[in-house]
């Protein structure tokens, strides 16, 4: 089974650009979750969404928005970017059925730097 | 009430020892937990898990120890090896908030040969 892919694995962009990434996930999984990590802060939740829907979300400016497809392939976009927004973006994707314990399959992200 | 609190953000072990990493939780109502293994350039994945109704697990060398009444948990990795190095993250969940993770700050594990 092919694990989470996640395109492009690098990418620099400059200040008020704006950025999407891209996320296949797991084939048979439903839900898909996107993170930032950046040194220091650990993983920060952003967004997951399930069957289409966005069903939970994280702390972060409405810049970041994303959307998952009916095959739940989900892309993720940075509007406007900041120099703050430099980081290792993480998609996640898990089985989600009823009493599974939600167990992430993280792929490899996508590193973006902002100059 | 939804944080996880991990310690110590980064630790130094010498190769065959023992390295011990902490999290504390407020939320009563979690009911999951799972310590997740991120090596440089990869994804984390999962390492281990446990439910508050067994006091440990044990999978290899990797122990999870869980004291539901002190509302803490720590990964004992026994006989730490220079490819244990890595950044340890602790999660809790809830089932009726679907398994939403809470996750730990991270912990940056170094094993010297």
């Amino acid at each position: 089974k092919a694990g989470v892919t996640q395109t492009p694995r690098y990418l620099i962009k400059t200040r008020g650009q704006q950025v999407t990434l891209s996320c296949s996930p797991i084939s048979g999984h439903r839900s898909v979750s996107w993170y930032q990590q950046t040194p220091g802060q650990g993983l920060q939740f952003l967004f997951e969404y399930f069957s289409e829907t966005q069903r939970n979300k994280g702390n972060f400016p409405g810049r970041f928005s994303g959307r998952q497809f009916s095959n739940s392939r989900s892309e993720m976009n940075v509007s406007t970017l900041e120099l703050g927004d430099s980081a290792l973006y993480l998609c996640a994707s898990s089985l989600a059925d009823r009493g599974n314990t939600g167990e992430l399959f993280f792929g490899e992200g996508s590193r973006l730097t902002v100059l | 009430q939804q944080q996880v609190k991990q310690s110590p953000q980064s630790l130094i072990v010498q190769k065959g020892g023992i390295s011990i990493i902490n999290c504390a939780y407020e939320n009563t109502a979690f009911d999951y937990f799972p310590w997740y293994q991120q090596f440089p350039g990869k994804g984390p994945a999962l390492l281990i898990a446990i439910r508050p109704d067994v006091s440990e697990k044990k999978e290899g060398r990797f122990t999870i120890s869980f004291n539901k009444s002190a509302k803490q948990f720590s990964l004992h990795i026994m006989d730490s090896q220079p490819g244990d190095s890595a950044t340890y993250f602790c999660a809790a969940s809830r089932r009726d908030s679907n398994y939403q993770l809470i996750w730990g700050a991270g912990t940056k594990l170094i094993i010297k040969p």
